[in-house]
């Protein structure tokens, strides 16, 4: 149950696009369709903003979207807005009923 | 509204139990898995434990896997963790969050505000 890997922080201007990767493994990442991923803002709890790999939930932007490749998932955000800032995490089912997150990404809109 | 309760939080020394709760409403409680997810002071999310509508299907963390169990009564629409043999590294705000269906497969989509556990002498 090694946590994926994400970068530490990304950074875009206002009206930008920007992606964040989510690494992990054919043991999790690579091996489901269900790579999800959070938005929290400081103090707050986490918001589900795409489930099983590109599902977005309603409510949730359309500039939001999420894609998969081999054991790498990632999040696009488009049209970056003020609001968007703050810390992304990724997470994945693993198999045999257990889940890892990713380290987490801090959003900084320039 | 779904709405996750999380209690029974607070400080413990090292050694000892805790007993976590999550009251559930606003949803079919016993349609859901559950799972606890816990985050360390200005650290990362963590997954803890996770079980099925009907209990039937439990995963935990190899990081609490024999120190802690997680159970839930879909009679009183509650979600537990109890926490045995507490350790420094186990401080952290808990998390209840509700998955989107019935299986351990369903993502977490809602969550509540957390409880705040502090493991000290």
């Amino acid at each position: 149950q090694s946590a994926l890997t994400q970068p530490a922080s990304v950074s875009g201007s206002p009206g930008q696009s920007i992606t964040i990767s989510c690494t992990g493994t054919s043991s999790d990442v690579g091996s489901y369709n269900l790579v999800s991923w959070y938005q929290q803002h400081p103090g707050k709890a986490p918001k589900l903003m795409i489930y099983e790999g590109s599902e977005r939930p309603s409510g949730v932007s359309s500039r939001f979207s999420g894609s998969k490749s081999g054991n790498t998932a990632s999040l696009m955000i488009s049209g970056l807005q003020a609001e968007d800032e703050a810390d992304y995490y990724c997470c994945s089912y693993a198999g045999s009923t257990s889940w890892v997150f990713g380290g987490g990404t801090k959003l900084t809109v320039l | 509204e779904v709405q996750l309760v999380e209690s029974g939080g607070g400080l413990v020394q090292p050694g000892r139990s805790l007993r976590l709760s999550c009251a559930a409403s606003g949803f079919s409680f016993d349609d859901y898995a559950m799972h606890w997810v816990r985050q360390a002071p200005g650290k990362g999310l963590e997954w803890v434990s996770g079980v099925s509508w009907n209990s039937g299907d439990i995963g935990y963390a190899d990081s609490v896997k024999g120190r802690f169990t997680i159970s839930r009564d879909n009679a009183k629409n509650s979600l537990y963790l109890q926490m045995n043999s507490l350790r420094a590294e186990d401080t952290a705000l808990y998390y209840c969050a509700k998955c989107r269906d019935g299986s351990m497969v369903g993502a977490p989509d809602y969550w509540g505000q957390g409880t705040l556990v502090t493991v000290s002498s």
